[in-house]
C-alpha cells in the first residue's frame, strides 16, 4: 500500500513561531503537491515540486522535495493566525499504475 | 477563469436512499477526480475520468459511480446510501494529458448527510 504519512498530526503555535511539517513515503513521486484546506471548503494548491532537491518559497512557506523523491517538508516562518488550516501533501508516484495520492493531513492552528 | 464548481454544496438524505452529485470543471481541464473526505479515514479516491472515460479507480464499491459527458462536466452517484456515507466529497479537475493528473484544482466540495 502507498501511503504519504505526514507528521505531526496536530500542531498549535503562537503567532510569529516557525514549524516544519513532514510528508514520508516508501515510494517515489514524480511530483508531489502542497495544498491547504480551510473548514467547509476544498483543498487549495500551494505548490508542486518535481526534481529531487528542489526548493521552492512561496512568501513566508519554504517547500522541499526530498532528493530520492520520496518525501517533502513545508517550513513557515513567523506563522500568522491566517496560517491556520488543514495541509495535505499529494502526489502521483511512478509506479506503472497511476495513482495519485492524498497524505494524512497535519491541522496547524497558529494562535494570535 | 471560473474555478470548479460543485451542486450541491449541502444535502440531506436517508438511508437506502440515492444522490446524484454535480461537478463543473474549470473550462479546458479534461480530467475531473472525485473524492471522499472524512475526518477518520482523511481524502480518499474515489475515480478519475478523462475524455468520458473513467481512467482510475479507488478502493469503493460498487454503489459509487461516476461519468463524465462531452463538455467534461462529470457527475457522481451513490446508490442505497449507507450512514457511512456521510462525508464532505470533492471534485477536482486538472489539465492533465498524460496520465498524471498533478496539480488539482478542486471545487468547494458537497456535504453529504445520511440519517
Amino acid at each position: 500500500t502507498q501511503l504519504l504519512e505526514q507528521s505531526p498530526q496536530f500542531l498549535s503555535i503562537q503567532e510569529g513561531g516557525n514549524l516544519t511539517v513532514y510528508c514520508n513515503s516508501s515510494s517515489v513521486f514524480s511530483s508531489l503537491q502542497w495544498y491547504r484546506q480551510e473548514p467547509g471548503e476544498g483543498p487549495v494548491l500551494l505548490v508542486t515540486v518535481v526534481t529531487g532537491g528542489e526548493v521552492k518559497k512561496l512568501k513566508r512557506l519554504t517547500f522541499q522535495f526530498g532528493d530520492a523523491r520520496k518525501d517533502s517538508s513545508l517550513h513557515i516562518t513567523a506563522a500568522q493566525p491566517g496560517d491556520t488550516g488543514l495541509y495535505l501533501c499529494a502526489g502521483d508516484t511512478t509506479s506503472g499504475t497511476y495513482k495519485y495520492i492524498f497524505g494524512t493531513g497535519t491541522r496547524l492552528k497558529v494562535l494570535a | 477563469k471560473a474555478g470548479v464548481t460543485q451542486t450541491p454544496r449541502y444535502l440531506i438524505k436517508t438511508r437506502g436512499q440515492q444522490v446524484t452529485l454535480s461537478c463543473s470543471p474549470i473550462s479546458g481541464h479534461r480530467s475531473v477526480s472525485w473524492y471522499q473526505q472524512t475526518p477518520g479515514q482523511g481524502l480518499q479516491f474515489l475515480f478519475e475520468y478523462f475524455s468520458e472515460t473513467q481512467r482510475n479507480k479507488g478502493n469503493f464499491p460498487g454503489r459509487f459511480s461516476g461519468r463524465q459527458f462531452s463538455n467534461s462536466r462529470s457527475e457522481m452517484n451513490v446508490s442505497t446510501l449507507e450512514l457511512g456515507d456521510s462525508a464532505l466529497y470533492l471534485c477536482a479537475s486538472s489539465l492533465s494529458t498524460s496520465g498524471s493528473s498533478y496539480e488539482q484544482y478542486f471545487g468547494p466540495g458537497t456535504r453529504l448527510t445520511v440519517t
